[in-house]
């Protein structure tokens, strides 16, 4: 069961902000969103999480709508060493399904 | 600090051979969880741990099994191994149900 919807693909020019949404309608009360990335072959990276409010780290910020209906991923100055696959997941924390996220490519 | 751990890395069996694929991870982690991926998908999770002697299936648990007799580490089982097993295998760990997964470095597996 897909909970989370993302684009397949985006693009973004070096050095600009990197905005990656992501649907989560059915979302209930106890579910966080998670963010991951996935740089070519390698394991995921986690990035950031949060339940309702905004949250910011030093890799990323996470927008949540009030309605908590979807959310926004933003990597504020994106280098090239940005492009990868991106998941949107939503979990009350025990497991973790993985969709098949955005591809995003960083453009020199 | 070697966070999760897999081995081998690589790693070809011909139809019916069995293996164990390693995880082990050096953080005190209580979960641990085992993932394949196949070309140009996501992650599909196959089994998870939730503390020593405790284990549940995911997605896909069939034609793997696994053992959870230590925290530190996780075995993947495959027992007659088909070429539909063949993927990249991911182990990750975390400390709490609220924090992020460490992944390791995956193991690629291939069955002819």
């Amino acid at each position: 069961d897909a909970k989370t919807t993302q684009p397949p693909s985006m693009d973004c020019a070096e050095g600009r902000a990197a905005n990656l949404p992501c649907n989560h309608s059915t979302i209930s009360g106890n579910e966080y969103v998670y963010w991951y990335r996935q740089i070519h072959s390698q394991g995921p990276q986690y990035i950031i999480h949060g339940l309702k409010n905004n949250e910011t780290n030093e890799m990323a910020s996470l927008i949540i709508t009030e309605d908590r209906k979807s959310s926004t991923l933003i990597l504020p100055h994106a280098t090239l060493r940005d492009t990868a696959v991106y998941y949107c997941i939503v979990s009350t924390g025990n497991q973790f399904y993985f969709g098949t996220g955005t591809s995003l490519t960083v453009i020199p | 600090n070697a966070g999760v751990t897999q081995t081998p890395k690589f790693r070809i069996l011909k139809i019916g051979q069995s293996m164990t694929l390693q995880c082990t991870q050096d953080m005190n982690h209580n979960y641990m969880y085992w993932y394949r991926q196949d070309p140009g998908m996501g992650l599909k999770l196959i089994y998870y741990s939730v503390g020593a002697g405790i284990t549940d299936k995911g997605e896909v648990p069939n034609g793997y099994n696994v053992s959870r007799s230590t925290t530190e580490d996780f075995p993947l089982r495959l027992e007659l191994a088909a070429p539909s097993q063949t993927s990249v295998y991911f182990c990750a760990s975390r400390q709490h149900d609220l924090y992020g997964y460490t992944f390791g470095s995956g193991t690629r597996l291939t069955v002819v």
